[in-house]
């Protein structure tokens, strides 16, 4: 069955370290791979998206890789800081169009001062 | 970017009572939408598509009598939860796809009492 798994632990690190997050996935072969932040109570808000042919992408102290081969991604914030405390969630989109996403069930980030 | 904006944020409503949920593109058409389910430390469950001009796609286990939804215009849709029961309280969520990423509402927290 297709499953996609981010870490359900939180994630605590000190400021100014760098984070990373971890999306694995199986049985899917997707066209693309989005990251989303999401605050309690908010809807979640985009970040990144990196294609299949991609391997990494950049967005200021962001950075995403995309292994298809592993079948992974990883999501990178650097210099991080305690506004970057949200849940983050991995996307997967099948089709080269837009499609029905489907997400992981993202993973807590608290970063400490 | 792209706004989608949802309304209420926040609804309490008694059991029996029917609760209608607005999602609205500001500044950009949506033929298509997507409904999201949340439960706390959950992944975003799709509950249906809405296509503008015609019936909505729904989830396997969602009931379309229960959660009805209509896709009147290119900037609205509409969910209404029919006779609440306290196991519908959840968090519910709004996306607009546009330029190949989602853009959420900001989720409306309801609550059956």
């Amino acid at each position: 069955s297709q499953k996609i798994e981010q870490n359900s632990e939180a994630l605590n690190i000190q400021e100014g370290k760098t984070a990373t997050l971890t999306c694995n996935y199986t049985n899917y072969s997707p066209a693309y791979l989005q990251w989303y932040r999401q605050d309690p109570g908010r809807g979640p808000v985009f970040l990144l998206l990196i294609r299949e042919n991609e391997k990494e992408k950049r967005k200021e102290r962001l950075k995403v890789t995309f292994d298809t081969t592993l079948k992974q991604s990883l999501f990178h914030i650097t210099a991080s800081q305690p506004a970057d405390s949200a849940t983050y969630l991995c996307a997967l989109g099948e089709n080269s169009g837009y499609s029905t996403l489907t997400f992981g069930k993202g993973t807590m980030l608290l970063v400490s001062p | 970017g792209a706004v989608v904006s949802q309304h209420p944020s926040r609804v309490i409503c008694k059991s029996g009572t029917s609760v209608k949920i607005e999602c609205r593109s500001l500044d950009f058409q949506a033929t298509t939408m997507f409904w999201y389910r949340q439960f706390p430390k959950k992944s975003l469950m799709l509950m249906a598509t809405s296509n503008e001009g015609s019936k909505a796609t729904y989830e396997q286990g969602v009931e379309k009598d229960k959660f009805l939804i209509n896709h009147a215009s290119l900037t609205l849709s509409t969910l209404t939860v029919t006779s609440a029961h306290p196991e519908d309280s959840s968090f519910y969520i709004c996306s607009a796809p546009g330029q190949g990423i989602a853009f959420f509402g900001q989720g409306t927290r309801l609550t059956v009492v």
